[in-house]
């Protein structure tokens, strides 16, 4: 069975704190790639990161960053001083052997508060 | 990034008739698209996969006679919610891919009334 468990319903910080959201996938295949998208209140899902099962070096971008683990099936997604612009829902999703059709979590609702 | 459009982004329509939704990738082709749907709070879920020139494809427990899909261009799909009920309200949400990753349209909020 394809699956990814985010199992943070929501999550509250103030501004500056660091946060980290969960991502569990389940697959039996080798080949898979790992996505993370955020939502706005506006709905529009914004293209974060992609990574494939064969890459698991960790990714840095601006205060953004991820840890790949294969060995824990894990894809976790780390913001480093948090903004209030970054208050939206995160979705994790999955896509097995390239076919492009996501299994997505069931995303989690990130709020800063000022 | 690539960039893909849907039209309209919010319709209210009553219970009975029929709506229907494009979705265009505006600045590549798409052999493939994708119509996601989500409830309000919920996560998204494939409902069918467009393929240009030949049957969509669905996913599991949709119904392909309400769920009308045509993919007459290497640019255009379209989703057709046909004899839409209160049931059918929610958020529709197309994407394609030039290569890799894909790239999400700005998604159709539907009301049945």
């Amino acid at each position: 069975a394809q699956k990814v468990t985010q199992a943070q319903t929501e999550i509250s910080v103030v501004e500056k704190e660091d946060v980290t959201l969960d991502c569990v996938y389940e697959t039996r295949d080798t080949t898979y790639y790992l996505f993370w998208y955020k939502q706005p209140p506006s709905g529009e899902l914004v293209f974060l990161i992609r990574r494939n099962s064969f890459d698991e070096q960790n990714e840095i971008s601006g205060r953004y960053s991820w840890n790949f683990q294969k060995s824990t099936s894990s894809f976790n997604f780390t913001i480093t001083a948090s903004q209030v612009v970054d208050s939206a829902v995160y979705f994790c999703a999955l896509d097995t052997s390239g076919t492009y059709k996501y299994i997505f979590g069931t995303g989690t609702r990130l709020k800063v508060l000022a | 990034g690539a960039v893909v459009s849907q039209h309209p982004s919010w319709v209210i329509c009553k219970s009975g008739t029929s709506v229907k939704i494009e979705c265009r990738s505006l600045d590549f082709q798409a052999t493939t698209m994708f119509w996601y749907r989500q409830f309000p709070k919920q996560s998204l879920m494939l409902m069918a996969t467009s393929n240009e020139g030949s049957k969509a494809t669905y996913e599991q427990g949709v119904e392909k006679d309400k769920f009308l899909i045509n993919h007459a261009s290497l640019t255009l799909s379209t989703l057709t919610v046909t004899s839409a009920h209160p049931e059918d309200s929610s958020f529709y949400i197309c994407s394609a891919s030039p290569s890799g990753e894909q790239y999400f349209g700005p998604g159709t909020r539907l009301t049945v009334t």
